[in-house]
């Protein structure tokens, strides 16, 4: 089946520090990933959806120059926090669609990064 | 009125027992629908995904779409402590319409031993 894989999985750092999390679809092409945040016990928020070549797309609220957003291929989407605050810290999820022509297809999703600002 | 409404529960079951998991949903447009299982610090895991209305069957899982009363329905059969987690819907239109999801909040359950 349909593997996406989010590296790192935990990250710990002080404040003012940038964070990369990287999403792959490893055995899939993906037109298109989303990265959501996860507050505890709350269901997923959307944060932006990123399509292949082109710039992301954000939700309201959230801020395009504090969380970078990179689809460089259609195997790889990138999320960088930049200059990170505790109030930043959280449980990220990516998720990847797999490209079919004039189908619709789920959501696959990552394993999460769970990212801690001290 | 949201897209979608799902019961945040907790539901507690006894193991063996027979699980039904519900959303409804207020978009007639939706065509795809889906459920999710998320175990405690870890990302959603597709468990079903079906189109228009209808049944599907996998295992011990039932999924069932009445898009007339716009509800969805998962079942788990001879529910085991494994299934412990908790489940989300979520549903989409055409894909010609773009690829936006909207997802229930989510159900906590608990098989208990």
């Amino acid at each position: 089946g349909a593997v996406v894989s989010q590296h790192p999985s935990r990250v710990i750092c002080k404040s003012g520090t940038s964070v990369k999390i990287e999403c792959r679809s490893l055995d899939f092409q993906a037109t298109t990933m989303f990265w959501y945040r996860q507050f505890p016990k709350k269901s997923l928020m959307l944060m932006a959806t990123s399509n292949e070549g082109s710039k992301a797309t954000y939700e309201q609220g959230v801020e395009k120059d504090k969380f970078l957003i990179n689809h460089a291929s259609l195997t790889l989407s990138t999320l960088t926090v930049t200059s990170a605050h505790p109030e930043d810290s959280s449980f990220y999820i990516c998720s990847a669609i797999a490209f079919r022509i004039g189908k619709g297809q789920p959501q696959h999703f990552g394993d999460g990064t769970r990212l801690s600002i001290l | 009125q949201k897209e979608v409404e799902q019961d945040p529960g907790p539901l507690s079951v006894p193991e063996g027992a027979i699980v039904s998991l519900n959303c409804t949903y207020s978009n007639s447009a939706f065509q795809y629908f889906m459920w999710y299982r998320q175990y405690s610090r870890k990302g959603p895991e597709l468990l079903m995904y079906t189109y228009s209305s209808g049944n599907k069957e996998d295992g011990r899982f039932t999924a069932q779409v009445d898009k007339s009363s716009k509800y969805i329905s998962l079942f788990i059969r001879d529910s085991q402590p494994s299934d412990s987690a908790t489940y989300l819907c979520a549903m989409s239109e055409s894909p010609r319409t773009g690829n936006q999801f909207y997802f229930g909040t989510g159900t906590s359950l608990t098989v208990i031993p």
